[in-house]
């Protein structure tokens, strides 16, 4: 399995350019998520989706759209970059269904680093 | 308000110091606790996943257990390898798979 996969790695924008960031996971998780992780600020949570054509927000959901249209795939939309949107992002998996033993962990993918210009 | 603080923030020790490192948390109705190690540049990756208090799970030299409002990561003999932030994590009752983070803390081992 190559577990959670995230492209690109690195990617410069200038400001009110828009771009998709890729995660595709491997290991039929229901629920996927994205997260950005800023100096001092920790991991938050953007979107999340706990299968194919369910969505929500999470902390920090404004300038970012998603969608899942198949269990592998949770791109990751940035519609007009803004200079704050320089981070770190992370997507990660997990199984989400009940009478898994309790087997929630997350799987994070290796990152994508942004930056706005 | 769901909260994790994790102690310290930055943590150096000599090859072969045991220490310790601490998650506490505020949460309404805990559906476990989750240990992450992540090394410069990368995603973070799973250590354990608690789900009660008393429970605990080892790993090579590091340790996890839980309290009803804390969890501690305990490093034994640690080594240069073991250099890295240790992320702690929230899951409370209700989510449907979002995790709360605390900010994470940096060990560094020198040999």
């Amino acid at each position: 399995n190559a577990g959670v996969t995230q492209t690109p790695k690195f990617q410069v924008l200038k400001t009110g350019q828009s771009m998709t960031l890729q995660c595709a996971q491997d290991m039929n998780h229901e629920y996927m998520s994205w997260y950005r992780q800023d100096p001092g600020m920790g991991l938050r949570l953007i979107h999340y989706s706990v299968g194919a054509g369910i969505t929500d927000q999470g902390e920090v959901p404004n300038g970012y759209n998603v969608s899942r249209s198949t269990t592998e795939d949770f791109p990751l939309r940035l519609l007009s970059a803004a200079p704050s949107q320089t981070s770190v992002y992370f997507c990660a998996s997990s199984y989400s269904r009940p009478g898994l033993a309790g087997r929630y962990e997350q799987y994070f993918g290796p990152g994508t680093r942004l930056t706005v210009t | 308000e769901d909260q994790v603080t994790q102690s310290p923030e930055a943590l150096r020790l000599q090859e072969g110091e045991s220490s310790s490192l601490n998650c506490s948390y505020t949460v309404s109705g805990l559906r476990g606790l989750f240990w992450y190690r992540q090394d410069p540049g990368k995603g973070p990756e799973f250590l354990f996943t608690l789900y009660s208090a008393g429970e605990e799970k080892e790993k090579e030299r590091l340790k996890a257990t839980l309290t009803k409002k804390e969890s501690f990561l305990h490093i034994t003999a640690p080594k240069p390898e073991d250099s890295a932030t240790y992320l702690c994590a929230v899951r409370p009752g209700g989510s449907q798979g979002n995790l709360i983070f605390g900010k994470g803390t940096k060990l560094s081992v020198k040999p």
